[in-house]
């Protein structure tokens, strides 16, 4: 199986700030990696996929960077509906591995 | 509209059964693979298999493979999630989503909870 690492597991930020979330595959995936937000009592949302492509509907302060083992999302300028947790999956192959989430709480 | 829409929460005893759904509308429910991933409380997201619904043809996780069955009844645009017997280990919410590999839609979840 292919391991997914998140770092960090938690984040504190304040509004407007500029946040970078790290995700590390065990081997390469290519560009096959997905960004989620999850809001708590609520299913995840696409935010990125295959590593840098902006789903629709999503405002353009996301974006996603990466290939072959080392991926991040960042978001510009954070707001407050932002704060969540984050999760990163790979795509490659099966299982379709997640992340263990980033929590980005207010600072 | 795409939608994914799963039955109502459970509550269960150790070693009873379930089933649970996930009902597809808006697509072509026998063109796109449908997954389930578990979220334990306060856990993060696994990835527990997917199956094709035209053929049926299904892939477990390792960490799942025989502890469930996923199956799918295409005429009735429908996935469900099956356990045999249910253990206290199993209480978590259930998710459905569409995958390419990519999970774009997701349903709502099943709360499942098992408690004796």
């Amino acid at each position: 199986d292919i391991q997914m690492t998140q770092s960090p597991s938690s984040l504190s930020a304040s509004v407007g700030d500029r946040v970078t979330i790290t995700c590390r595959a065990s081997q390469t995936i290519s560009t096959y990696l997905n960004w989620y937000q999850q809001k708590p009592g609520k299913a995840p949302n696409l935010l990125i996929y295959g590593a840098s492509s902006l789903q629709s509907g999503v405002p353009s302060r996301f974006s996603g960077s990466g290939s072959g083992t080392d991926f991040t999302l960042t978001i510009s300028s954070l707001q407050p509906e932002d704060f969540a947790t984050y999760y990163c999956q790979q795509s490659h192959s099966t299982p379709y591995t997640f992340g263990q989430g980033t929590k980005l709480e207010i600072k | 509209e795409v939608q994914l829409v799963q039955s109502g929460a459970e509550v269960k005893k150790p070693g009873e059964s379930l089933k649970i759904s996930c009902k597809g509308s808006g697509y072509s429910f026998t063109s796109y693979w449908i997954a389930w991933v578990r979220q334990m409380p306060g856990k993060g997201l696994e990835w527990m298999g997917i199956i094709y619904p035209d053929d049926s043809d299904t892939t477990y996780s390792p960490s799942f493979q025989g502890q469930v069955t996923i199956s799918a009844d295409k005429s009735i645009s429908t996935a469900y999630l099956q356990w045999n017997s249910l253990k206290a280990s199993d209480t978590a919410m259930y998710y459905c989503a569409r995958s390419t590999g990519t999970f774009e839609y997701w349903g709502q979840g099943t709360l499942v909870t098992v408690y004796s």
